[in-house]
């Protein structure tokens, strides 16, 4: 059981370049959750899904985009880097259907620093 | 959601009780008090929730006042690997609202 695993765990990108940030997680929980996190702040909302197939902006979504085409799988892409997007991403998820409660299970993040 | 409002820092010497606040005072009657914590560059970890009454599992208790204006999450033997960025949340756990909402957390410092 390896909980909620994110990939890379780091990437360097110049400014203008694309890529994907892809998150799995092996619970079968139904919620996944986009995170970032800038120094010396805490987590900032980016993208959220509450299902296979669904997704939904959080607080800070300009820049990014989702896909969740699989339950265990929650893609976050950058189209076009630019230096304010420089930060580490965290993956999260939770919510096993008939559960009570949100806890949320973190990944191990990714450390992204655009150029 | 409400917002939280937590002291920046804290110490504590090892094996003595950690006691972090939280003031909440804008709480309202469906929002739950949540307690994660961040240890150096992890991903934040659950510790404890709770809505009204006081709670306790393996790893800390939470005091919530009766007013719920504010609680207190309690480490209760401290070890030098409770040195973490310790977060207060207040947040509702409708279904498909399940969104916290991280300050900047109390960094508590466990002194040898």
């Amino acid at each position: 059981n390896a909980g909620v695993t994110q990939t890379p765990k780091f990437r360097v990108l110049k400014t203008g370049q694309s890529m994907t940030l892809l998150c799995a997680q092996d619970m079968n929980h139904e919620y996944m959750y986009w995170y970032r996190q800038d120094p010396g702040m805490g987590l900032r909302l980016i993208h959220y899904s509450v299902g296979e197939g669904t997704t939904a902006k959080g607080e800070v979504p300009d820049g990014y985009n989702v896909s969740r085409l699989k339950k265990q799988n929650f893609l976050l892409g950058l189209e076009s880097a630019a230096p304010s997007q420089t930060s580490v991403y965290f993956c999260a998820s939770s919510w096993l259907a008939g559960g009570t409660y949100n806890e949320q299970f973190f990944g191990p993040g990714t450390r992204l620093t655009v150029l | 959601d409400a917002k939280t409002t937590q002291p920046p820092s804290m110490d504590c010497a090892e094996g003595r009780a950690a006691n972090l606040p939280c003031n909440h005072s804008t709480i309202s009657g469906n929002e739950y008090v949540y307690w994660y914590r961040q240890i150096h560059s992890q991903g934040p970890q659950y510790i404890i929730h709770g809505l009204k009454n006081n709670e306790t599992n393996e790893m800390a208790s939470l005091i919530i006042t009766e007013d719920r204006k504010s609680s207190t999450l309690i480490l209760p033997h401290a070890t030098l690997r409770d040195t973490a960025v310790y977060y207060c949340i207040v947040s509702t756990t409708n279904f498909g609202n399940e969104k916290l909402t991280f300050g900047t957390g109390t960094r508590l410092t466990i002194i040898p």
